[in-house]
This record gives C-alpha cells, structure tokens and sequence, in this order.
C-alpha cells in the first residue's frame, strides 16, 4: 500500500459545480497536511495546508480526519482556471519526509 | 511570482557534460530540497538540507552531487547523466522541516539528456 493515495480521476465537472478530492495516509504518526495545485508544466503552488478543525479559503475548504486517515479538499462553484492536478502531501516528523500523493486530475468543463 | 528561483529554465546536455542547477531563496527558510519529477507523476524526493547540512539522501546515484553554500543557494553538480534523468528539476524551501512547514517550490529546471 501506498504511504499516500490518491484518485488520479480525471474529474470532469461543469464550471459552477461541487467537486471534493479525498486523499488517505497509511501513516497514523502523521502531522501536517497540505494541498498544492500543480498546473501543466508547471511547478506544485501551495493551495492551503489543513488544520484538524478544517479550514477554509474562499470557495476552498479542506478537512482532516484523523480516525479515518484521510485528508478532502471540497471546491465550491468550480472555475475553469480551477482545472490542474491536485496533490495532497502528508509530513510525518519520525521521518521528516513530505510525502506526495499522486495527484488528482481535475478539468472543468465550460 | 515564485519566491524560490532556479535557474536555467531549460538545460539540454550530453551524458558526458558536465552542468550544474542552482536554486535561490531569500525568505530565510532554512530547509531546502532536491525533487525530480517525471510526466504525470508527483515530484520525488532527492535530497534534503537542513541548516546547510545534508539530511537526507533517498539513494540518488552519485552522478547527482547537492552542495549547499549559505542557507539561501542550493546546487545540484550533474555528471554523466543517463537519457532517463531526463526530467522537471524541481527546489523547494521550508522554513524548517517540521511540522506544520510547508514548501515553496520554485519553477523548475526542464533538463533533457542527449
């Protein structure tokens, strides 16, 4: 099993509508939690990092759940420049590694 | 606009040469890294510095040599690379390697091996 997972998709949703991402960890000592944006030839942008209480950011919401080792990032009122790679990243300090899921594919749909 | 800078955008070498990548950062972090990243796959960790000493080497063949001068520049030394190193080079800082740190990534160097 993968330290971290993903769906890879594609997630093919019209512009205006809900989409949600989960991303597991197999590491239970797992600490901090992040989602970036990867663009096409482009570099990862941090997207936000996800507290245990959740966290929003505009039309962005990301949740933890520690019982259930996984990590969502719900998008609201999906935009067209909203189309990229999403990729989770899971830091765990006995190993002091980040750790990156592979990546969800997402394309919105005018 | 990327706060981590590396340079060259682009490098297209032969397996003989002998070029080097340079990565940037003046937010004072001090943690910088080291990932390759193939097409459709997420960045893999190469190296780690941590207060401008190695952490972490993930078994890079040697024909890869990091250097860290200062805590704002981080190099990467390639020699006698192999077409399948072709990939996106890709620097990342930290204020530290911890928890809750993310990283900031710069833009990559594109390498192409001959």
């Amino acid at each position: 099993r993968k330290e971290v997972e993903q769906d890879p998709g594609p997630f093919n949703v019209p512009e205006g509508a809900t989409v949600a991402f989960n991303c597991t960890y197999s590491n239970s000592a797992s600490q901090s939690f992040f989602w970036y944006r990867q663009d096409c030839r482009k570099e990862p942008k941090l997207l936000m990092s996800v507290y245990s209480s959740g966290n929003e950011d505009g039309r962005f919401t990301a949740q933890l759940n520690r019982a259930s080792q996984y990590i969502s990032l719900l998008i609201r009122d999906s935009k067209l420049s909203d189309s990229a790679t999403y990729l989770c990243v899971v830091f765990t300090s006995g190993t002091y590694k980040y750790i990156f899921g592979t990546g969800t594919r997402l394309k919105v749909l005018a | 606009d990327t706060e981590v800078t590396q340079t060259p955008k682009h490098l297209v070498m032969g397996m003989t040469n002998k070029k080097s990548l340079k990565c940037e950062q003046h937010m004072g972090h001090r943690a910088m890294y080291w990932y390759k990243q193939k097409a459709k796959k997420p960045p893999e960790l190469m190296f780690v510095y941590s207060y401008e000493k190695l952490s972490i080497n993930e078994s890079v063949p040697s024909r890869f040599s990091p250097e860290c001068p200062n805590s704002s520049l981080l190099n990467l030394h390639l020699h006698a690379l192999q077409p399948e190193d072709s990939a996106l080079y890709l620097c990342a800082s930290s204020q530290v390697v911890g928890v809750g740190q993310p990283q900031h990534f710069g833009d990559g160097t594109r390498l192409s091996i001959l």
